[in-house]
């Protein structure tokens, strides 16, 4: 099946540093999506991106498909950016199913 | 318009017991999918259901199981429990989009089994 790389596994910034997270994949893909896992467990959307760049605040993500590789960055981060980011993919084959990455722990310490 | 909801939001059952958890997904949406995570596994994919159909299954026991009904919410169960199925159960809803589908996740029922 499909492999999900998300590098770094962890991260420790100072707040208002920036960072980009890396996500690839091994095959072909319908859909990606980019999600924050709060300190309660839920998964919190950021972003839709099968292809090309988006930007919402300070966040922003770009997927070259072509290549199988999805970045998101955050700008300026603060303390409440930690949290668990995660990658995730559509394969192809009319299945909604989600292959999710092992995950980017990020921790901004003030 | 309201999020995923999932009932209960935490569960502690014993080695042999059932559950059943419940999923009520976003108004308009009718494709359910369940997760189960873990710190070992991280989160996987159990199973999808469309318009009352399961349409794809994880890789997971029999033991494993779920319906939609006419409304689209949705139930899993699982029976004889183990302590491996302490989880995080993380339901989600989604409609199609551009491309592919777009998921949205509720908060998610936490199982302890002892």
């Amino acid at each position: 099946g499909i492999q999900v790389e998300q590098s770094p596994p962890d991260l420790i910034l100072q707040e208002g540093a920036n960072s980009t997270l890396r996500c690839n994949f091994s095959d072909s893909v319908n859909n990606l999506q980019w999600f924050h896992q709060n300190p309660w467990g839920q998964l919190i959307n950021l972003f839709y991106i099968p292809s090309g760049t988006k930007q919402n605040g300070r966040l922003s993500a770009t997927t070259v498909a072509t290549e199988r590789y999805s970045l998101l960055y955050i700008s300026s981060s603060q303390t409440t950016d930690s949290g668990v980011y995660f990658c995730a993919v559509e394969t192809q084959g009319g299945s909604e199913k989600l292959v999710f990455g092992k995950g980017t722990k990020l921790t901004v310490n003030p | 318009k309201a999020g995923v909801t999932q009932t209960p939001r935490y569960l502690i059952k014993t080695r042999g017991q059932q559950v059943t958890l419940s999923c009520s997904p976003i108004s308009g949406h009718r494709s359910v999918s369940w997760y189960q995570q873990t710190p070992g596994q991280g989160l996987q994919f159990l199973f999808e259901y469309f318009s009352e159909t399961q349409r794809n299954k994880g890789n997971f026991p029999g033991r494993f199981s779920g319906r939609q009904f006419s409304n689209s919410r949705s139930e899993m169960n699982v029976s004889t429990l183990e302590l491996g199925d302490s989880a995080l159960y993380l339901c989600a809803s989604s409609y199609r989009a551009l491309e592919g589908y777009e998921q949205y996740f509720g908060p998610g029922t936490r199982l302890t089994v002892t």
